[in-house]
């Protein structure tokens, strides 16, 4: 089955500044690649996706690219704000009728004001 | 955009009773729905998937018997956790998947057991 690692587990940055998080995948299969933001006690909420037919995809201060060869994805963040605090999780999967997400092991970022 | 509806937001049972979690899609049919489990500072862990009409599928080590799960419409499923331990204690999040093949998660119940 697939396998997702994400990198880094905790990230801390100074407000205004950018956010990288990385992810890997296994499954060559995969071509859906979403990102998910966590408050605390609070379910994920999608923020971008990406599908395997483009490379890149950006709104406002949020970008994910993608690299099928590699079979890595990124997020970034850009102008960081404090409010951007939270866990992201990375996912994959084979879009087609009732596959699962695969989830990455969540990258905690700080935003420091 | 697509909201999803999970109640309750937190309950605290009984060790032995049963508590039945609502999954809610409001604005969307959801053709497939999601049950999770999360552990502190943990991802997401997936329990089942459940199809409208059709029985869930469980993932390997999840008690069927003692998660039950109901899909009975396109807009609601639940999960029923069965004779809770405290051990079952935990974040379950379910999300729902729309025609665009989109998840969107509910808010997570919080389930405590005592």
């Amino acid at each position: 089955g697939e396998n997702v690692e994400q990198h880094p587990s905790t990230l801390s940055v100074q407000e205004g500044d950018s956010a990288v998080i990385k992810c890997t995948y296994s499954d060559s299969a995969s071509n859906y690649f979403p990102w998910y933001k966590q408050e605390l006690g609070k379910g994920p909420q999608l923020i971008i996706d990406i599908r395997s037919n483009v490379g890149e995809k950006k709104d406002q201060r949020i970008a994910v690219t993608l690299n099928k060869t590699a079979k890595h994805f990124s997020l970034h963040i850009t102008e960081t704000q404090p409010e951007d605090s939270a866990v992201y999780f990375c996912a994959a999967s084979i879009e087609t009728g009732a596959n699962n997400l695969f989830f990455g092991t969540g990258t905690r970022l700080t935003v420091i004001p | 955009g697509a909201v999803v509806s999970q109640h309750p937001s937190w309950v605290i049972c009984k060790s032995g009773t049963s508590v039945k979690i609502e999954c809610r899609s409001l604005d969307f049919q959801a053709t497939t729905m999601f049950w999770y489990r999360q552990f502190p500072k943990q991802s997401l862990m997936l329990m089942a998937t459940s199809n409208e009409g059709s029985k869930a599928t469980y993932e390997q080590g999840v008690e069927k018997d003692k998660f039950l799960i109901n899909h009975a419409s396109l807009t609601l499923s639940t999960l029923t956790v069965t004779s809770a331990h405290p051990e079952d204690s935990s974040f379950y999040i379910c999300s729902a998947r729309g025609r665009q093949g989109v998840d969107t998660f509910g808010s997570g119940t919080r389930l405590t057991v005592v």
